[in-house]
């Protein structure tokens, strides 16, 4: 059964860069048809796709969030990389990091996640 | 981007059908049927309920199912039951290899 784990740091400062890393067990990151995703959700408020990577590298980013947004991934290890720079309050979020099916050049549906990590924004 | 649009909420009684909306664009809802729905408890990561407009995965009660017309998929929820009560997000593909979300919506079973 495939299983997602995020971790990285609960706190992170203002101006700084917040970095998060997603563990698959059960199954291999080296997957066709399957892309990596980052999706935040603030306290109390709404899901945001961040972006996915696929495990040859080829990644997309939301459009309002892409200036700040780096998701690598080290098949290695089985695991896919979330940097966000320049974080403020705003990126105050749960993080979580899902699979993301694509079919026909199309991204599909998500499914499984991980259980989520709170990052917090402040000095 | 702007997210797809769903109702704040909406709630139902034990036993009764009740319907989500998720309204999207000609660029999104409007020509792909890449539509997804998530069911999400509280302090829960999202659960997935629907994808493709209407297909089940394995596992999911057969009370719940999905529809499209234009720009505009459903949510039905059937037979409802107190486990139901959670919030519910829409997502859909739209072009330009990006993915939006609906702004979520609340159900409460009285």
């Amino acid at each position: 059964q495939l299983q997602l784990q995020e971790s990285g740091p609960g706190l992170v400062k203002p101006s700084e860069t917040l970095s998060l890393t997603c563990t698959v067990s059960g199954g291999s990151i080296s997957s066709d048809s399957y892309y990596w995703g980052w999706i935040r959700q603030p306290p109390g408020k709404g899901l945001e796709w961040i972006g996915s990577i696929y495990y040859s590298g080829s990644t997309y980013y939301n459009p309002s969030l892409r200036s700040r947004v780096t998701i690598s991934v080290d098949t290695s290890k089985n695991q896919f990389s979330l940097d966000l720079s320049s974080v403020t309050a705003a990126d105050t979020a749960v993080y979580y990091c899902a699979r993301h099916v694509m079919l026909r050049g199309v991204f599909d549906w998500f499914d499984p996640w991980g259980q989520g990590t709170l990052v917090t924004v402040s000095s | 981007q702007s997210a797809l649009t769903q109702p704040a909420s909406v709630s139902g009684s034990p036993g009764q059908s009740i319907t989500i909306s998720c309204t999207g664009t000609s660029s999104d809802i409007g020509i792909y049927n890449y539509v997804s729905w998530y069911q999400q408890h509280p302090g829960k990561a999202p659960k997935l309920m629907i994808y493709d407009v209407s297909n089940r995965p394995s596992g999911v009660s057969n009370r719940f199912s999905g529809s499209k017309s234009g720009n505009t998929a459903s949510l039905i929820i059937s037979g409802l039951q107190a486990e139901d009560e959670a919030d519910y997000y829409c997502t859909s593909y739209r072009t330009g290899s990006t993915v939006v979300f609906g702004g979520g919506t609340e159900l409460t079973v009285l």
